[in-house]
Formats: C-alpha cells, structure tokens, sequence
C-alpha cells in the first residue's frame, strides 16, 4: 500500500537553529515528490519538486533532497515567518494520463524569536 | 494568489440543507481536484477530472456530488451531510502529460455541518 509518512509531527526551533524534517515514503511507481507549506486556515503553498534520487532544490532558507526512500527539508537559520505547517507527497499514477497526490500528516513547525 | 480560486471560504449548512462550493482556475490547466482536509489526517483525495474525463475515487459517499461543466470550473454539490463531514474542503489543479505535474492549491473551504 502506497504510503507516506513525516517526522516529527511538531518540531520548535529557536530563531536561527537549523534542522531538518523527514518524508519517508513506500510507492509504487514514484512519479514525483512535492513539499508543500501550510499556514493555518490557508490552502497548501507549492515549495518543490523532486524527481529522482539524488536531486535537491533550494529556495532562500530551505533545501530539499531526495533518496529511494525519503526526502529531506533542510531548513537552514530559520525565521519566525516560516513557522507553518509543511506537507510532503508523493505522486503516483492513478490510471491513464491521470496522476494522483498522496500526501502525510505534515511536520508543524514553529520558530520562536 | 496561487490562480486557483475557491468560494465560498466559509460555509455553516445543517444536515438537511444543499449547498455547492465552486473551485476556478485561472491556469491553464487541464486537470482539476478535490480534496478533503480534516484535523491530524492526511489531506484526502475525493475526486479527479482529467483531460475533461471524471476518475472516480470509490470511498467517497454519494452526499458528495462533483461536475465539471469545462476545465476551468470545478463544482463540488452537498446534500444531506453530516456532522463527521466538517472539514477543509480544497481545490486543486495541474497539467498533466507534461514534465512539471506540480498540483497548486485554493484557499479552501471551511465547512461546518451543525
């Protein structure tokens, strides 16, 4: 079964305390692997794609990589303003030209000043 | 502002009611979702249109109701609801049999079923 799963569930940094979050997942048929960011009573917020093992993206204080069997998000010397809600997911095919998300529970991050 | 566009951002209805919520984009894309987002659960695929074909998604009870009238406008039609159905209901789209297949995301809606 096709499934997707972050770690920690909440995570509090101070103010420039770097750290990572983790997205393992288990699918058949990987077509890609997304970061969302979330801010409370807000739809998901696009942040990357990755699509095979070994690649990263970068964009301004985060970092994503990605291996055969989980993705990173690197968060180097956060600020408050990025205290959210961050989504992983995994994109499979769900028949035809159609694709599907499957998405975890998501890490909550909060970064105190 | 993501291009996709969802109303109504709130919603009460009681159990009796029917009420739709309306998704637009304004992307281009030509592949739309829904999605259901409850407290401490993964959001929850209900339905996709694709290249202008419905795929059905079995789980979803029949008191939800979706109709895509083209590929810019997504409906999603409520009847007889009840109260475990209170969520954040969200709208997506994509371009599919393309390289980037990155789905992008409406406000939501927040619907309260009392």
């Amino acid at each position: 079964e096709d499934q997707v799963t972050q770690s920690p569930e909440a995570l509090r940094l101070q103010e420039g305390e770097s750290s990572s979050l983790n997205c393992s997942y288990t699918v058949s048929g990987l077509r890609g692997l997304f970061w969302y960011r979330q801010d409370p009573g807000k739809g998901p917020e696009f942040l990357f794609t990755l699509y095979s093992a070994g690649e990263e993206k970068e964009k301004e204080r985060l970092k994503a990589t990605l291996t055969k069997k989980e993705s990173f998000l690197h968060i180097t010397a956060p600020k408050p303003e990025d205290s959210a809600t961050y989504l992983c997911a995994v994109q499979t095919n769900y028949g035809g030209a159609t694709n599907k998300l499957i998405f975890g529970t998501g890490t909550l991050l909060a970064v105190q000043p | 502002e993501t291009g996709v566009t969802q109303t109504p951002r709130h919603l009460v209805m009681g159990m009796t009611n029917k009420k739709s919520l309306k998704c637009e984009q304004h992307l281009g894309h030509n592949a739309m979702y829904w999605y259901k987002q409850s407290a401490k659960k993964p959001l929850e695929l209900m339905f996709v249109y694709s290249l202008e074909e419905r795929v059905e998604n079995n789980s979803v009870p029949s008191r939800f109701s979706p109709e895509c009238p083209n590929s810019s406008h997504l409906f999603l039609h409520l009847h007889t609801l009840q109260p475990e159905d209170s969520a954040l209901y969200l709208c997506a789209s994509s371009q599919v049999l393309t390289l980037n297949t990155e789905a992008f995301f409406g406000q939501g809606t927040r619907l309260t079923v009392v």
